[in-house]
């Protein structure tokens, strides 16, 4: 069974302070990972695909990085417009049946002034 | 853009009563997907379609249906609505096979 777990659950930076979000899987053959950002009361909006180990992703002030058992979502110098629940989601391989998504239950991430 | 439309941001229903939810995707998408978002839980699958009338039982398709009779359109029915359905429903389409999801705005259902 396709697992995702992330981590932490919810996270307060000041306006400026670097870090970092995890998302460790467990997956049986990786098609593909994916992160994406979700306000409050609205849908998941789509930020990167990462489709292999050792692979990076850059927009803005995000970064998210690839190894076989984990991806991390770097936010460098954030503001308080990045704050939003980030998710996780990985697609496996296989037969028909595999060609959802599973995800993580999100960091919710708080950036303050 | 791609744009998926869920016909309802919100509805109140009592138990019992049947549901239906509505979703359009707008760029010729093959594969459609309802997932429930639940506190604590994340987003869970509850059916996808993989082209028009086929579908796969997502993880916790109990109590619900789904219909996909064109291609842009795919439908969430709860035959009979519990307090348990009460939830954010997220509709998403995808081109085919590998790839992202484009979700819509979502509909939270409240069943009293």
């Amino acid at each position: 069974e396709d697992q995702v777990t992330q981590s932490p659950e919810a996270l307060r930076l000041q306006e400026g302070e670097s870090s970092s979000l995890n998302c460790s899987y467990t997956v049986s053959g990786l098609r593909g990972l994916f992160w994406y950002r979700q306000d409050p009361g609205k849908g998941p909006e789509f930020l990167f695909t990462l489709y292999s180990a050792g692979e990076e992703k850059e927009k803005e002030r995000l970064k998210a990085t690839l190894t076989k058992k984990e991806s991390f979502l770097h936010i460098t110098a954030p503001k308080p417009e990045d704050s939003a629940t980030y998710l996780c989601a990985v697609q496996a391989g296989g037969d028909t049946g595999r060609r959802a998504l599973t995800f993580g239950s999100g960091t919710r991430l708080q950036v303050q002034p | 853009d791609v744009k998926v439309t869920q016909s309802s941001r919100y509805l109140v229903k009592r138990t019992g009563e049947k549901v239906f939810l509505e979703c359009v995707q707008d760029m010729d998408h093959e594969n459609m997907f309802w997932y429930r978002q639940d506190p604590g839980l994340g987003l869970r699958l509850i059916y996808f379609s993989y082209d028009v009338k086929m579908k796969e039982k997502g993880d916790i398709p109990e109590g619900y249906s789904v219909s996909r009779e064109k291609k842009e359109r795919f439908s969430l029915i709860l035959e009979s609505a519990s307090t348990n359905q009460t939830s954010m429903y997220l509709c998403a389409s995808r081109l085919a096979g590998v790839g992202e999801l484009f979700f819509g705005e979502g509909s939270r259902l409240t069943v009293l």
